[in-house]
């Protein structure tokens, strides 16, 4: 049984518009929560992260926001740009957990449109 | 900064085979982890090394196996390949256990 769910296998979205990717989770002890890029071709690259104490987080174009009673993330990028399109992985880790051990959704593929 | 390299990058073996895969983990990082992604999944844990000890595993039969070294480059071995093994196989270093992971291309594993 899946414990995180991408359930949008592909999203397509106008250059300059909003990006949102969602992702569900459903252990409460999970505390930590990622998000990697992949291009084809090569690994998952991190991206952006936020712990259960916060419910928001931003790094430049990217703000991953978090709904812990919800047990539901999501990233948001602002404005997109064509480099964004690849796939988009949420990664969570259980609370005292190492980085090293953790647990991946199966991916959102999006595509940035000029 | 030399990032995570991984050797080979494709590889095909015949069921039943034994395979080794290579990991040399980014400068300063004394931590790796391995995953398997099939296709259409995300990636899924296998196990980590902290300082040449297994800290950690997945959910994987016993014929996964690993090593780290001193230099903290790592080894992934399978033994008695089976057809649903054909993945591609991500190696990850970080600083520590409690750092981002730098992930390497991967090698991708066809068995057949």
């Amino acid at each position: 049984d899946q414990q995180v769910k991408q359930n949008s296998p592909s999203l397509s979205v106008q250059e300059g518009r909003i990006s949102i990717l969602n992702c569900d989770y459903t252990n409460s002890m999970f505390d930590y929560f990622l998000w990697y890029k992949k291009y084809p071709a090569e690994g998952p690259t991190f991206l952006i992260s936020i712990s259960s104490i916060k419910d928001k987080n931003e790094d430049g174009r990217f703000t991953v926001f978090l709904n812990k009673s919800a047990k539901h993330l999501s990233l948001h990028i602002v404005p997109s740009q064509p480099g964004d399109s690849a796939v988009y992985f949420c990664a969570v880790m259980n609370y005292g957990g190492s980085q090293g051990n953790l647990i991946f959704g199966k991916g959102t593929k999006l595509s940035v449109k000029p | 900064e030399t990032g995570v390299t991984q050797s080979p990058t494709h590889l095909i073996k015949t069921r039943g085979q034994q395979v080794t895969l290579r990991c040399s983990s980014q400068s300063g990082h004394n931590t790796v982890s391995w995953y398997q992604q099939a296709l259409g999944q995300g990636p899924q844990f296998i196990f980590q090394y902290y300082r040449e000890e297994e800290n950690g595993r997945g959910n994987f039969p016993p014929r996964f196996s690993g090593l780290q070294f001193p230099n903290y480059s790592s080894e992934l071995n399978v033994n008695a390949l089976e057809l649903d093994d054909s993945a591609l196989y991500l190696c990850a270093s970080s600083l520590d256990r409690y750092s981002p992971l730098h992930f390497g291309n991967g090698t991708r594993l066809t068995v057949t």
